[in-house]
């Protein structure tokens, strides 16, 4: 059974430019996270999608937007990128309720902001 | 923005040592405790987790420890082995699907 998807694997764009960051979940998994990981923060929580609703965000500027895909793919877009913006950013997918079960995570899309 | 606390940021343990990695959340909301890890070039893993109406939850070598009152929990890992090298999450949440995760700890074995 494939894992979650993340492409592109690494993107490099200029300050001001935008990123769309893509991602196919686990068969079977309706719900999608994504989060960013920079360097010392952890694992910071951006959105969270399900059913093709977006359900919840984090404490992210609104240019950090998303949408899920009836297939239950899902992208991440970023506006108006700024040099901090630079990060993995990690799509993680769940069937039901994460505090029953578990994230699936994908390896991530590196962003490099110049 | 980070309801959960994680120290050391990095750790260094000899082969065969306990590797205790220590976790601190705000929300009493909380009421799953995962813990991920991840190696270079991964996403994190789910390696063990645990409910606040138990104290201990011991899967192989790996334990995880939970004090309700201190909002405190903490993941040792026993006789270390080079192959645990990789950086460690704790995490939490609630029935608002909201996982929040620690700044992670960076683990070293040394052979």
């Amino acid at each position: 059974e494939a894992g979650v998807t993340q492409s592109p694997t690494h993107l490099i764009k200029t300050r001001g430019q935008q990123a769309t960051l893509r991602c196919s979940p686990i068969s079977g998994h309706t719900s999608v996270y994504w989060y960013q990981q920079a360097l010392g923060l952890g694992l910071q929580f951006l959105l969270w999608y399900d059913e093709g609703e977006e359900r919840n965000r984090g404490n992210f500027p609104p240019r950090f937007s998303g949408r899920q895909f009836p297939n239950y793919s899902s992208e991440l877009n970023v506006n108006a990128l700024e040099l901090e913006d630079s990060a993995l950013y990690l799509c993680a997918s769940s069937v039901g309720q994460v505090n029953t079960g578990e994230l699936f995570f994908g390896e991530g899309s590196r962003l490099t902001v110049l | 923005q980070q309801q959960v606390k994680q120290s050391p940021q990095s750790l260094i343990v000899q082969k065969g040592g306990i590797s205790i990695i220590n976790c601190a959340y705000e929300n009493t909301a909380f009421d799953y405790f995962p813990w991920y890890q991840q190696f270079p070039g991964k996403g994190p893993a789910l390696l063990i987790a645990i409910r606040p109406d138990v104290s201990e939850k011991k899967e192989g070598r790996f334990t995880i420890s939970f004090n309700k009152s201190a909002k405190q929990f903490s993941l040792h890992i026993m006789d270390s082995q080079p192959g645990d090298s990789a950086t460690y999450f704790c995490a939490a949440t609630n029935n608002n699907n909201d996982m929040r995760f620690g700044a992670g700890t960076r683990l070293t074995v040394k052979p």
